[in-house]
């Protein structure tokens, strides 16, 4: 069955730093998504992004924050100059229409 | 905005059904959707519903909706220790928001042998 799939599970880095987190959707959905879930805390929207433009975007999804889908597979988040309140687990989801949204396994990020 | 509400915990004995409860408060949410979380896991869609329904039933699972209220439910039969697990969850945005979640706190639920 297909799914998504994200790298790395774990991502550790030191405030100031930029990361980035890949996603693979499922090959035929064409709407993505970005999530993510401090500890403790309610998983949140940050983004959503469709026909290579960002069709939605959170009060979270700041500046410091982009997406990008580079090639025909993988999608993007990169967080230009990391704090430490961005440590949470971030999940990526995708869909084919614009509901039922199915999401990867998360990549944990901890910053330091 | 848009807020959804879960208690946090339930415990069933084994074989027992679980009511697992959750309100919301934007009455233009179109879909409304349960996940489940396993430990270390993502999000696995379990089903969802569409707001003009009143139920739905996919197998062991029963989902009602109370549109008046905002009231969500998600009954599993016959419970298994399987199904201890984190379960979300969601109201969509409303129409034009991108197709953006909102998800509850979620519900643990333990079961007991």
């Amino acid at each position: 069955e297909p799914e998504v799939t994200q790298t790395p599970s774990h991502q550790v880095t030191q405030m100031g730093q930029e990361v980035i987190l890949r996603c693979v959707p499922i090959s035929n959905h064409l709407y993505f998504y970005w999530y993510r879930q401090i500890l403790g805390q309610k998983v949140e929207f940050l983004v959503s992004f469709y026909n290579n433009e960002i069709s939605e975007k959170s009060e979270i999804f700041d500046d410091q924050f982009s997406v990008e889908r580079p090639d025909g597979s993988n999608f993007t988040l990169k967080i230009r100059s990391t704090k430490l309140e961005d440590s949470a687990m971030y999940f990526c989801a995708s869909s084919e229409g614009s509901h039922e949204q199915f999401f990867g396994p998360g990549t944990r990020l901890t910053v330091l | 905005g848009e807020d959804v509400e879960q208690s946090l915990f339930l415990s069933v004995r084994e074989g027992d059904s679980s009511v697992i409860n959750c309100t919301y408060t934007d009455s233009s949410s179109t879909y409304l959707y349960w996940y489940k979380q396993e430990p270390g896991a993502g999000l696995q869609l379990l089903t969802y519903i569409f707001s003009n329904m009143d139920m739905k039933q996919d197998q062991r699972l029963t989902v009602l909706l109370n549109k008046k209220d905002k009231h969500l439910s998600l009954r599993i039969a016959d419970t298994q220790t399987g199904d201890s697990a984190i379960y979300f969850c969601a109201a969509d945005g409303g129409y034009n928001q991108g197709g953006k979640l909102i998800f509850g706190q979620g519900t643990e639920l333990s079961v007991k042998p």
